[in-house]
């Protein structure tokens, strides 16, 4: 198994510019999520899917859509990027039933300027 | 919603001494405690976990304490290695993670 994986690894956008950071997981993982890392703020959520078709708001969800259609992929989407949005981003997967224990991918490192 | 507090924020320590880093948390309903270790450039890897019915776990060099009464618990790391550098998180669940702010640690030889 691959695990988590997502693309790009690196990124640099312009603000305003709109951009989707993929996710993939070949676990058969029913919960999968998506997670900001800042300087001194640990891990936050922005938003989580408990299976395909199901989506909700984390902690920080502003800024950001993300869809579920289906059990592998969990993309997030940048409509219109903002300095703000700089950051490191992990995406997650859990199996069913143990939406607590998190499997993280490798990360995607996003510049926004 | 829960609040969980990380300290130290860094934390160096020799080869072969002990490192503990301590969490808080203020939510009573949380009733799962994992560890994320963080190697450069890498996602966070669980490394122990402990549930609330537990006080203690140990797994080789690494073990976690719980005191549900204080709200608290801990990671130590004995005889550390120059392998064991990384960031650690600790975080609390009563379903969804809440994670603490993360400790740098390095291990110097």
């Amino acid at each position: 198994n691959a695990g988590v994986t997502q693309t790009p690894k690196f990124q640099v956008l312009k603000t305003g510019q709109s951009m989707t950071l993929q996710c993939a997981q070949d676990m058969n993982h029913e919960y999968m999520s998506w997670y900001r890392q800042d300087p001194g703020m640990g891990l936050r959520l922005i938003h989580y899917s408990v299976g395909a078709g199901i989506t909700d708001q984390g902690e920080v969800p502003n800024g950001y859509n993300v869809s579920r259609s289906t059990t592998e992929d969990f993309p997030l989407r940048l409509l219109s990027a903002a300095p703000s949005q700089t950051s490191v981003y992990f995406c997650a997967s859990s199996p069913a039933g143990r939406s607590d224990t998190q499997y993280f991918g490798p990360g995607t490192r996003l510049t926004v300027l | 919603g829960e609040n969980v507090e990380q300290h130290p924020s860094t934390l160096s320590v020799q080869e072969g001494d002990s490192a503990v880093i301590k969490c808080t948390y203020s939510d009573s309903a949380s009733n799962y405690f994992p560890w994320y270790k963080q190697e450069l450039g890498k996602g966070p890897q669980l490394i122990i976990d402990i549930r609330s019915n537990v006080g203690e776990k140990k797994d080789q060099r690494i073990a976690v304490t719980l005191n549900k009464t204080a709200k608290h618990f801990s990671l130590h790391i004995t005889e550390t290695q120059p392998e064991d550098s990384a960031v650690y998180f600790c975080a609390a669940s009563w379903g969804k993670l809440q994670f603490g702010a993360g400790t740098q640690v390095v291990v110097t030889p």
